[in-house]
């Protein structure tokens, strides 16, 4: 059974770094493509970038700037790191697994991250 | 890279049907058949429901379909029941050229 799990700080200043981890259970990291995907409060779903082949990794255009996701194979571990952070940032945040045919297949429950002196 | 466009709520009675529209254009939800639904309950994660277009993963009941004409996918919920009552999204492939994922913009459901 694949499960996800996001952890990481709840609240970040503005202007800080946002850092997240995605534990992975029931499935290799090495062996799937994992995304963070976020929304934010009463609104749709954004897909920030992805990281494949233990290493690999490809952004949204839109936030490519600010971005850094990484992997830590030996934990089965992947993790976001969003620097510059506003009030825009604030959301729930989601780690995901590729599936077929381009959708995401198991996701973590979703952690909120809100950015607030 | 624009949003894929859904409108904002549907809704129909128990037992009857729903279809949700996705429209985007040929660089996405034309230009491949990689359109996937989810289904999100509030305070939940989304959980999918169709892949490439009219797939159903393993445990999702064959109440729900999908389709595809031109530039506009679609979600259809046959025999409605009080749990369809959700947030559903779409996603479109878009292409190694783009950024390859984009969501729509999200449809409310309400169970009359």
């Amino acid at each position: 059974q694949v499960q996800l799990q996001e952890s990481g700080p709840g609240l970040v200043k503005p202007s800080e770094t946002l850092s997240l981890t995605c534990t992975v259970s029931g499935a290799s990291i090495s062996t799937y493509y994992w995304s963070w995907i976020r929304q934010p409060p009463g609104k749709g779903l954004e897909c920030i970038g992805y990281i494949y082949d233990s290493g690999s990794t490809n952004y949204n255009p839109s936030l490519k700037s600010r971005v850094t996701i990484s992997v830590d194979t030996s934990k089965n571990q992947f993790s976001l790191r969003l620097s510059s952070v506003t009030a825009a940032d604030t959301a729930v945040y989601y780690c995901a697994r590729h599936g077929p045919g381009y959708g995401f297949d198991y996701w973590g429950q979703g952690t909120l991250v809100t950015v607030s002196s | 890279q624009s949003a894929l466009t859904q409108p904002p709520s549907a809704s129909g009675s128990p037992g009857q049907s729903v279809t949700i529209s996705c429209t985007g254009t040929s660089s996405d939800v034309g230009g491949y058949n990689y359109v996937s639904w989810y289904q999100q309950h509030p305070g939940k994660a989304p959980k999918l429901m169709i892949y490439e277009v009219t797939k159903r993963p393993s445990g999702v009941p064959d109440r729900f379909s999908g389709s595809k004409s031109g530039n506009t996918a679609s979600l259809t919920v046959s025999g409605l029941q009080a749990e369809d009552e959700a947030d559903y999204y779409c996603s479109s492939y878009a292409g190694s050229n783009n950024f390859p994922y984009v969501f729509g913009t999200g449809t409310e459901v309400t169970v009359l």
